[in-house]
């Protein structure tokens, strides 16, 4: 069946270190490809997504690309802040009403 | 512009009680959903719907029912809580389906089973 994995957190960094964050998918089809955050206390929100292999999803200073022959959808960002400190969740979706989420990876950031 | 409404956010039961887990948008959605995040695990689809009237199961829907009678409304029912059931549980809408549509969820509510 489908299925996402993301690299097991937490990721701590400091200020302005990259970031990248590790998402496999498994998937029949041509699944779109998302990433969700999640701040503390609140509920998810779409961060990026990309449809299509090759599609670069980008939002707020982070970037995924669709990788179809490695079938990665791995998140970067070139320099964190503080207030990047959250969980976030890679997803994919096949075209029903099931997006399959990762488990999460909670990312803190030292001032 | 409240977006995707969700209460209590917290809440206590004992094993055998019920409870339900209120869901309001005020976006005019058509699709909603129930997840559960467990610790650990990515989020599970619970329940969805596509309109008023009409709702199907997700992954796992043992243990629980719902109702749409309205576009804003999406209730959660637990009728015989298990400590299985503790988890944090996660409203959701999309204009359209969850392909074209990015999911808006709410805040959560944290359940505990005892």
């Amino acid at each position: 069946g489908n299925s996402v994995t993301q690299m097991e957190g937490p990721v701590t960094l400091s200020e302005e270190a990259f970031l990248t964050i590790n998402c496999t998918y498994t998937a029949t089809g041509y699944p779109s490809l998302f990433w969700y955050v999640q701040y503390p206390g609140e509920g998810l929100q779409l961060l990026l997504k990309a449809t299509k292999a090759d599609d670069k999803g980008s939002n707020k200073g982070f970037e995924a690309t669709y990788r179809k022959e490695t079938t990665s959808f791995h998140l970067e960002k070139g320099s964190v802040q503080v207030s990047d400190s959250a969980v976030y969740f890679c997803a994919l979706n096949t075209g029903g009403f099931k997006t399959i989420f990762g488990a999460g990876t909670r990312l803190f950031v030292k001032a | 512009n409240a977006g995707v409404t969700q209460t209590p956010k917290f809440r206590i039961l004992k094993i055998g009680q019920s409870m339900t887990l209120q869901c309001a948008q005020d976006m005019n959605h058509n699709y909603m959903y129930w997840y559960r995040q467990d610790p650990g695990m990515g989020l599970k689809l619970i329940y969805y719907s596509v309109g008023a009237g009409i709702t199907d199961k997700g992954e796992v829907p043992n243990g629980y029912n719902v109702s749409r009678s309205t576009t804003e409304d999406f209730p959660l029912r637990l009728e015989l809580a298990a400590p299985s059931q503790t988890s944090v549980y996660f409203c959701a809408s999309t204009l359209r389906g969850p392909l074209d549509s990015p999911l808006h969820f709410g805040n959560g509510t944290r359940l505990t089973v005892t």
